[in-house]
C-alpha cells in the first residue's frame, strides 16, 4: 500500500516570499501524483497533477510541482506567494495502473501568508 | 464550472442513530468516491463506486456504512448506528479522466 508524507504540518510566511511544501511519497509501483488546496469552507481543488512526461508540471496560480523519482518526492512550490494562498494544501498519489483509483492523501500543509 | 455537490453542510446526530449524506456528482463522471477526515487526521479512503457497485472499499468501510445511487444523479453514504468516532468531515468525489473533483464535504458531529 502507498503512503503520502508532507512534513510541514504550518508554514507562515510573508507576502512575496518563495513556497516550497514537501511531500514524499512511499510506493514501488507507477504513481500519478496531484496536489490539491483547500480554501476556507470551500471543495479540495485540484492545483496540479503529473501523470507522465516532464517531471516539472506546472498548475493554477502560479503553483508549479516537480517529480523527483529518485527521492519519491513530489515538492510543490511558488516564487511569490499572496495572501490569497493562505488555505491547505493537501499531496495524493494514486496507483497508475491496477483497479484501485482511491487516492491515498498526506496529512496536509496549511500555509499562512501575512499581507 | 460543474460541481460535486454535498448535503448537508453540517450533520449533528445522536450516538446510534442513523445518517444518510448525500452528493450529487458531476453529471458525466463515471466513478464516486466518499473519503474522509477525522479532525487533525489525514484524509482517508472508503469507497468507490462505478457501474452502480462497490469497485474498492477499506477497512475502515465496515457493515455500518453503505453506499447507494439510488436515481441518476445522487450518491448516498449512510450510517446505520452511528459511534462518537464517526465525527469527521465527509468527502464526495467523483472522477473524470483520472482526476478526482471533490465536494465541499459534509461534517458529521455525533453527539
Amino acid at each position: 500500500a502507498q503512503s503520502v508524507s508532507q512534513h510541514n504540518h504550518h508554514v507562515i510566511l510573508s507576502e512575496a516570499a518563495s513556497l516550497e511544501l514537501g511531500c514524499n511519497y512511499s510506493y514501488g509501483g507507477t504513481v500519478n501524483l496531484f496536489w490539491y488546496v483547500q480554501y476556507p469552507g470551500q471543495h479540495l481543488q485540484l492545483l496540479l497533477k503529473y501523470f507522465s512526461g516532464d517531471p516539472l508540471v506546472k498548475g493554477i496560480k502560479g503553483f508549479e510541482a516537480e517529480f523527483i523519482k529518485s527521492k519519491f518526492s513530489f515538492n510543490l512550490r511558488k516564487p511569490s506567494v499572496q495572501w490569497s494562498d493562505t488555505a491547505e494544501y493537501f499531496c495524493a498519489v494514486k496507483q497508475a495502473s491496477g483497479s484501485a483509483r482511491q487516492l491515498t492523501f498526506g496529512s496536509g500543509t496549511q500555509l499562512t501568508v501575512l499581507p | 464550472e460543474p460541481e460535486v455537490t454535498q448535503t448537508p453542510s453540517h450533520q449533528v446526530t445522536q450516538m446510534g442513530q442513523e445518517v444518510i449524506l448525500r452528493c450529487v456528482p458531476i453529471s458525466n463522471h463515471l466513478y464516486f468516491y466518499w473519503y474522509r477526515q477525522i479532525l487533525g487526521q489525514k484524509v482517508e479512503f472508503l469507497v468507490s463506486f462505478y457501474n452502480n457497485e462497490i469497485s474498492e472499499k477499506s477497512e475502515i468501510f465496515d457493515d455500518q456504512f453503505s453506499v447507494e445511487r439510488p436515481d441518476g444523479s445522487n450518491f448516498t453514504l449512510k450510517i446505520r448506528s452511528t459511534k462518537l468516532e464517526d465525527s469527521a468531515m465527509y468527502f464526495c468525489a467523483s472522477t473524470l479522466e483520472n482526476i478526482q473533483y471533490f465536494g465541499a464535504g459534509t461534517r458529521l458531529s455525533v453527539l
